[in-house]
């Protein structure tokens, strides 16, 4: 299963919403995670199962879709989310990651 | 709280048998519903996932590098065990474990990281 983030990278401004979209090349159900990755640290864990949001992590990232199309939802962002976001599949091995998208500081 | 640290050599020359091993701390893995990831990025690049194995010896590999890779677990030491065969420029990245959960509704997520180790082929 291939999975395709949209967009590579963004660039935003501290306290903008922005959407990070991930396309799977077949339904996944809500087979669906977002981690979240800083330079020189290894990935979090933000959200499971498409929209469950992991213990501690801010509530203002959500995660929505199902079958193919997913989103990860940034409200309010803040310094320390400029960051690389990358989704990953887990229905079905190997559990493939998308390319990552690269967000900015505009 | 659960930890983990990955070793093995930081420089391998091609062809060569890399082993790693990832130390953790703060579970089981005799636990049902949980297993051991490994996930490697090569410089500037994604992450892949590269192999599993979990609380009953059950294990899954990449496809592209199953004739490569062994995964292996000592619970008596809290220790699990990667191995990769014929090694490659290449296969130059940082490798990560990280402790998984499984359920039927969820699916799998890595919730906990190493902070992985680096691993250069070169001659």
């Amino acid at each position: 299963i291939q999975m395709t983030q949209s967009p590579s990278s963004l660039s935003a401004s501290a306290g903008d919403r922005v959407t990070i979209t991930c396309r799977a090349s077949q339904n996944i159900n809500r087979f669906l995670n977002w981690y979240q990755q800083r330079p020189g640290e290894p990935p979090k864990l933000l959200i499971f199962a498409a929209s469950t949001l992991q213990r501690g992590v801010p509530s203002r990232f959500s995660g929505s879709g199902s079958g193919t199309d997913f989103s990860l939802t940034i409200n309010s962002l803040q310094p320390e989310d400029f960051a690389t976001y990358y989704c990953q599949q887990s229905y079905s091995f190997p559990c493939n990651f998308g390319q990552g998208t690269k967000l900015e500081i505009k | 709280q659960i930890t983990l640290e990955e070793s093995g050599p930081t420089l391998v020359k091609p062809t060569q048998t890399l082993t790693l091993t990832c130390t953790f701390s703060g579970f089981s893995l005799n636990t049902r519903g949980l297993a051991l990831a490994w996930v490697r990025q090569p410089p500037r690049k994604a992450l892949e996932w590269l192999a599993l194995i979990y609380w009953n010896d059950d294990k899954r590999y990449t496809p592209s590098l199953k004739s490569r890779l062994s995964i292996t677990k000592d619970t008596s030491k809290n220790q699990v065990v990667l191995t990769m065969t014929n090694m490659d420029p290449v296969d130059t990245a940082k490798y990560f474990c990280a402790h998984t959960q499984f359920d039927m509704s969820t699916g799998h997520f890595m919730d906990v990281w190493g902070q992985g180790t680096t691993v250069t082929v070169s001659s």
